[in-house]
């Protein structure tokens, strides 16, 4: 079974304090892709990036990195230099491609507050 | 403009009267999902549709149908809501089979049933 873990249920930094948000996945399959998806205060839910297992380079983008470790099955999100408008709720995703259904499973979300 | 419409945005109803919560996407996207959110459960994936006249259920699909007629719609039907139904509703399109892309949400749909 495929399960998805953020055990940070919620997290308070200071403006410009850098915070790691984590996520730990389970599937027994080679093949996955793994995503993050912002969700504001406003509500609306938006993806940030997408990864699949078979590339474990690590991404920046701009304030925003990733580390993804096959190795302990985590997928790690990094903001630097974090600001009030990174306050929201981020949810991390895995897809499992196979015969049998194509469930898209999230993990339960982390809150985070940057306190200005 | 590329989206995803839901409607109605806010609903109160009262247990066991049927509702549809309408889905449209104009990107002309394969895959489509409804999920639901509640406090501390994060989402959680109701019923999801590859293609036309094909849905799957979920993780959650108790008390809920789908259809899938037109590619561009998927709406969401509860035949007799209650009040354990009553949670903020997105629904969901990505190209392809969904698996491998990332997934445009609507705005959500706030239900309460009393």
């Amino acid at each position: 079974a495929q399960k998805v873990t953020q055990a940070q249920t919620e997290i308070s930094v200071v403006e410009k304090e850098d915070v790691t948000l984590d996520c730990v996945y389970e599937t027994r399959d080679t093949t996955y892709y793994l995503f993050w998806y912002k969700q504001p205060p406003s509500g609306e839910l938006v993806f940030l990036i997408r990864r699949n297992s078979f590339d474990e380079q690590n991404e920046i983008s701009g304030r925003y990195s990733w580390n993804f470790q096959k190795s302990t099955s985590s997928f790690n999100f990094t903001i630097t230099a974090s600001q009030v408008v990174d306050s929201a709720v981020y949810f991390c995703a895995l897809s499992v491609p196979g015969w049998r259904d194509d469930k898209i499973i999230f993990g339960k979300g982390t809150r985070l507050h940057i306190l200005p | 403009e590329a989206q995803v419409t839901q409607n109605p945005r806010y609903l109160i109803t009262v247990t066991g009267k049927k509702l549809t919560v309408t889905c449209s996407q104009n990107m002309n996207h394969e895959y489509m999902s409804w999920y639901r959110q509640d406090p501390g459960l994060g989402l959680r994936q109701i019923y999801y549709s590859m293609n036309v006249e094909v849905t799957d259920k979920g993780d959650v699909p108790e008390g809920y149908k789908v259809s899938r007629k037109e590619k561009r719609n998927f709406p969401l039907i509860l035949e007799s809501p209650s009040p354990n139904q009553t949670s903020l509703y997105f629904c969901a399109s990505s190209p392809g089979t969904g698996r491998a892309y990332e997934q445009y949400f609507g705005p959500g749909t706030r239900l309460t049933v009393t």
